[in-house]
């Protein structure tokens, strides 16, 4: 069974400041690593992907992997109240092209 | 780029009837398409795994004579709930996969939420 989990929040980080989303992992032959933000009502959007221990950075975001640790996350520089989203790990552990497993999510939000 | 649509984006149907989902990969060619539901509060859940000119691949305790898939060409996969109940009104939302390796991103349609009386 495979399972990816996170903290559901409420996570709540004042505007400007740095919000830190973790998640981790069960199958420990995961391949790839994504971040979706999910507005209410709304399907995911993806905001990066890593596959590779470190870290991987785009704009504001940065994504850490450690698969030692089967665990990784989302920082989030700069913080913006429409930030403010759910964001959800997933995780593909490959075999084919098989589907994404996702977590819970975790419910940020960005206090002005 | 990678722009998937998925029709109708809401649908309120009587119980027993029967309700066709659309997913359409709008510029370009998807082998493999995913459905996914999402209930209220929770995460999504892979249905079924899509691949065209072939049978779908169904989760465990996903019923498929229920759920009917269809994957009729390159762009378009189609979901089928046959014989809906209150319990199957969900967030449906299908994504599109542009290859089969493990960096390969699914991309989401915006989703059809299903509401049955």
């Amino acid at each position: 069974q495979k399972e990816v989990e996170q903290n559901s929040g409420p996570l709540s980080v004042p505007e400007g400041a740095i919000a830190s989303l973790n998640c981790t992992y069960s199958d420990r032959g995961s391949q790839s690593f994504f971040w979706y933000r999910q507005y209410s009502g709304k399907s995911p959007e993806l905001i990066m992907f890593i596959y590779s221990n470190g870290d991987k950075e785009d704009g504001r975001f940065t994504a850490q992997l450690n698969k030692a640790s089967q665990y990784v996350s989302l920082l989030i520089r700069d913080s913006q109240p429409s930030d403010s989203a759910t964001y959800l790990c997933a995780v593909y552990s490959g075999g084919g092209a098989d589907g994404l497993t996702f977590g819970k999510g975790t419910h940020l939000i960005i206090q002005p | 780029g990678a722009v998937v649509s998925q029709h109708p984006s809401w649908v309120i149907c009587k119980s027993g009837t029967s309700v066709k989902i659309e997913c359409r990969s709008l510029d370009f060619q998807a082998t493999t398409m995913f459905w996914y539901r999402q209930f209220p509060k929770q995460s999504l859940m892979l249905m079924a795994t899509s691949n065209e000119g072939s049978k779908a691949t169904y989760e465990q305790g996903v019923e498929k004579d229920k759920f009917l898939i269809n994957h009729a060409s390159l762009t378009l996969s189609t979901l089928t709930v046959t014989s809906a109940h209150p319990e199957d009104s969900s967030f449906y939302i299908c994504s599109a996969c542009l290859g089969q390796g493990p960096t390969d991103t699914q991309y989401f349609g915006p989703g059809t939420r299903l509401t049955v009386l």
